[in-house]
């Protein structure tokens, strides 16, 4: 069974930028949620998809935004990139109820200059 | 607002060694708690899953506590080996609204020295 998995592994993208970052979830599972991991905040959520609809959002700027296909399959995107969005940006998903725990992938590690 | 504390941030222990790590959370209205494992610079890896209504869970040298009312997790390792080696982490799900993200603590960084 194929995990959640996400492209690019690695990006190093210039300052005022935009990216896009691309998650491929669990076959079955509906439900695609985002997080921003950094040394200092730790894990935090940034917004989560089910059927294409964003359920939840964090408190995140709107530079922050994403979507979700019909097979699923989810992207994040930043604009106008700044040096405080390098990260390491992990996908995660679920099936659709709140009994299952979440599968995460390996994570894109962004790294704006 | 649901916040989650891990306790110690860093541990260091000889090989054979049994440990235990632990991680608190300030509302105890949560669906479940799911205990991770990181090693550095790769994605998460999920160890147990306890459900709000169990007390723990086991999987082979694993054991992991739930003690909703007082807001309390405990993960055991036993026997512990220097491939233990990582970053724990331990998310709270919470209940009603909002309950389609995890709160993580920051984790605790173990060491296990041959």
């Amino acid at each position: 069974k194929a995990g959640v998995t996400q492209t690019p592994r690695y990006l190093i993208k210039t300052r005022g930028q935009q990216v896009t970052l691309s998650c491929s979830p669990i076959s079955g599972h509906r439900s695609v949620s985002w997080y921003q991991q950094t040394p200092g905040q730790g894990l935090q959520f940034l917004f989560e998809y089910f059927s294409e609809t964003q359920r939840n959002k964090g408190n995140f700027p709107g530079r922050f935004s994403g979507r979700q296909f019909s097979n699923s399959r989810s992207e994040m995107n930043v604009s106008t990139l700044e040096l405080g969005d390098s990260a390491l940006y992990l996908c995660a998903s679920s099936p659709p109820t709140v009994n299952y725990g979440y599968t995460f992938g390996s994570g894109t590690r962004l790294t704006v200059v | 607002k649901q916040e989650v504390t891990q306790i110690p941030a860093a541990l260091s222990v000889p090989e054979g060694e049994n440990l235990v790590l632990n991680c608190s959370f300030t509302d105890s209205a949560i669906y479940n708690l799911q205990w991770f494992r990181q090693d550095p610079g790769k994605g998460l890896t999920s160890l147990l899953l306890i459900q709000s209504s169990q007390r723990e869970q086991t999987s082979g040298r694993l054991n992991a506590s739930l003690d909703k009312s007082s807001g309390r997790s405990t993960l055991y390792i036993a026997a512990s080996q220097p491939g233990d080696s990582a970053t724990y982490l331990c998310a709270v799900r919470p209940g009603g609204a909002g309950s389609y993200q995890l709160t993580f603590g920051k984790g605790t960084k173990l060491s296990v020295i041959p």
